[in-house]
């Protein structure tokens, strides 16, 4: 049972706008940054977003980010086979540990 | 460029030990946090300990607080996490992970090595 709590999957079509929750608690999501990480299938996790909405230098712009209250949500918009992968959301809760969403399989159909 | 590579992964009984090491090159090793989160065979990811840049604070996930040890060596630029106690629980892929900046309470992880494999097992 993961703290931050996802969907355990979702899908679309090439060019559709897809979106991930990740619901948390007011230990954690409501006064801390949310990161984003992608998965694919065999490969370490690759950061996505980090404090709730910034891209590292070399992610698409398809990708963004955004927090309100205790949840936070992943969107990506024009939709390609290739982020066919495991997505995860994480963040600090107050009892001084990391925490991460159980993860989403993201697949184009 | 970033790189970080994992070594001391393997076999071993439960109840044993394993002293896991990474080797971090491209940056000012001693400024940044630095952490292990862990992924068993299958399932998601789950963060397991960090330790702060310029000489702060380590933390620890509860499940295995008592049982691992992070340390940091900054004139090696290597990351370690000892196991003891080890339990059938604790079997997955090992990832260390650089943060984004030298706090470690913080989830930002970028880049992480390729990860080695715990099996606990008897």
């Amino acid at each position: 049972q993961s703290v931050l709590t996802q969907p355990p999957s979702a899908s679309g079509t090439p060019g559709q706008r897809v979106t991930i929750s990740c619901s948390g608690s007011s230990s954690n999501i409501e006064f801390n940054t949310v990161s984003w990480y992608q998965q694919l299938p065999g490969t370490a996790p690759k950061l996505l977003i980090y404090s709730n909405n910034q891209r590292p230098s070399g992610v698409p712009d398809r990708f963004s980010g955004s927090k309100s209250g205790t949840s936070a949500s992943l969107a990506i918009s024009g939709l390609q086979s290739e982020d066919e992968a495991d997505y995860y959301c994480a963040s600090w809760d107050g009892s001084l540990n990391g925490v991460f969403g159980g993860g989403t399989k993201l697949t184009v159909l | 460029e970033v790189q970080l590579l994992e070594s001391g992964g393997g076999l071993v009984q439960p109840g044993g030990s394993l002293r896991l090491s990474c080797a971090a090159s491209g940056f000012t090793f001693s400024s940044y946090a630095l952490g292990w989160v862990r992924q068993a065979p299958g399932k998601g990811l789950e963060w397991v300990s960090s330790f702060s840049g310029n000489g702060g604070s380590t933390y620890y996930a509860d499940s295995v607080k008592g049982r691992f040890t992070i340390s940091r060596d900054n004139s090696k630029s290597t990351l370690y996490l000892q196991m003891n106690s080890l339990r059938a629980e604790d079997t997955a892929v090992y990832y260390c992970a650089k943060g984004l900046y030298a706090s470690g309470s913080y989830t930002g992880f970028d880049p992480w090595g390729p990860g080695t494999l715990v099996t606990v097992s008897s």
